[in-house]
């Protein structure tokens, strides 16, 4: 079964400072990857996804993440901090269960943007 | 030109009450979901109905039950609400024939007192 972990629970960063948030997958077959974000009190919104074409995917609102099959890991980046990114990220995979298209989410990691 | 909605967004509740939750999306998907987030932010997934048939159901309890009247909705029924139903409910949909992205209302937070 697929399974996601995202490494850091809480992360807190200043703004205009880098952001990586980091997410790591298990599975003997190349997912497709997604990042999605939560602002408080919100649905969740796309951020990005990794579909087997380049492994260095850009998303919206400045956000990158970069697949690396040899190390099962879809980090998310961002190379300046703004406060409006505070919010909570998920990272997802596909394969977790009867069907590969069924999602599986990452625990999630709460960024925070320290004036 | 709201892509996926839910009703109501809140829903305050006493125990062994039966409720609904409704969700309508007009992105012309054919595969609609639904998940849990607990008070941790997991988000864990009940129900997934195709062209308004069942074709996931993991291990929610019959308390629950889905019902997709056509390919734009799927409503979430509960009964007999106990404490641990409280949580935020949310609706999804995905094109089974595009790629696999899905896309979630804004949540529905049941609380259950």
């Amino acid at each position: 079964a697929q399974s996601v972990t995202q490494l850091d629970s809480h992360v807190s960063v200043s703004e205009g400072t880098p952001v990586l948030l980091r997410c790591n997958y298990s599975s003997s077959y190349s997912p497709s990857l997604f990042w999605y974000v939560q602002h408080p009190n919100k649905g969740l919104q796309l951020l990005l996804k990794y579909t087997s074409a380049a492994t260095l995917v850009k998303g919206i609102n400045g956000f990158e993440a970069e697949f690396k099959k040899s190390e099962t890991s879809f980090h998310l980046t961002k190379p300046s901090a703004h406060m409006s990114d505070a919010a909570e990220y998920f990272c997802v995979a596909t394969g977790g269960g009867a069907g590969s298209y069924q999602l599986t989410f990452g625990k999630g990691t709460k960024l925070s943007v320290i004036p | 030109d709201t892509a996926v909605s839910q009703t109501p967004k809140y829903l305050v509740t006493q125990m062994g009450n039966d409720k609904s939750i409704k969700c309508e999306q007009n992105l012309g998907h054919d595969t609609m979901y639904w998940y849990k987030q607990d008070s941790k932010k997991f988000l864990k997934i009940m129900f997934s109905y195709n062209n308004k048939e069942l074709i996931i159901n993991e291990t929610v309890p019959n308390r629950f039950s889905p019902k997709s009247p056509d390919k734009a909705h799927l409503n979430l029924h509960i009964n007999s609400l106990e404490l641990g139903d409280s949580a935020v409910y949310f609706c999804a949909s995905r094109l089974a024939a595009s790629s696999y992205e899905q896309y979630f209302g804004p949540g529905t937070r049941l609380t259950v007192t």
